[in-house]
């Protein structure tokens, strides 16, 4: 049980392009999703917070007009990365949770690379 | 903000050895887990506490809740070839649901 499905695993977009990264909970509702960025060789950084049905919650120095996080639904949450730079380029991994003490499902994490 | 240092950074060890691995933060946790993470992938959940105190196993792992709740260890027994990755412990604390990553510990197995 519990299994997170992100999709897609690998995208190559455009410089300027927009790419959207789908989060889904298969078998439990998720009152809560998180967005992580991971750099090579480094550890998770928490993007933001999203709660279904309402706007989502971004940590400091991460702009919510480039990352845009919709959690239109218990099952469902999006990450789309607007006017993409080769910068933005990295591994994003989102996680769900379904209670206080549930143990963060991770997706298996979408390898972005903007040329 | 809360912060978590995890050692060692890194571990080279022989097959069948054990490994210990550690976390410790600056602040009291609720929660411990313990994630393993291969590449390309996303973290996988190794074990969870939320008891101070609290020592838990799945197979040959074995993590504990540091009594303080500032700390928390995770053991693997035997290791073998497969355990290789990148191992993170992660906290929560207070009263929202985020967590906090340590740094990873990348384990390799020689056969």
């Amino acid at each position: 049980g519990a299994v997170v499905s992100q999709h897609p695993s690998r995208v190559i977009c455009k410089s300027g392009t927009s790419v959207k990264i789908e989060c889904r909970s298969l078998d439990f509702q998720a009152t809560t999703m998180f967005w992580y960025r991971q750099f090579p060789k480094q550890s998770l950084m928490l993007m933001a917070t999203s709660n279904e049905g309402s706007k989502a919650t971004y940590e400091q120095g991460v702009e919510k007009d480039k990352f845009l996080i919709n959690h239109a639904s218990l099952t469902l949450s999006t990450l789309t990365v607007t006017s993409a730079h080769p910068e933005d380029s990295s591994f994003y991994i989102c996680s769900a949770s379904w209670g206080t003490d549930s143990g963060y499902t991770f997706g298996s994490g979408t390898r972005l690379t903007v040329v | 903000g809360q912060q978590l240092n995890q050692s060692p950074q890194s571990m080279f060890i022989q097959e069948g050895e054990d490994v210990s691995m550690n976390c410790t933060s600056s602040s009291i946790f609720n929660t411990w887990l313990w994630y393993k993470q291969d590449p390309g992938e996303g973290p996988v959940l190794l074990i969870a506490l939320y008891k101070a105190g609290e020592l838990t196993s799945n197979g040959r792992l074995t993590a504990q809740f540091g009594i303080t709740r500032k700390d928390s260890f995770l053991n693997i027994s035997a290791s073998i070839p497969s355990d290789v990755g990148i191992y993170f412990c992660a906290g929560r604390g207070g009263s929202n649901y985020k967590l906090t990553f340590g740094k990873g510990t990348l384990l390799t197995v020689n056969p």
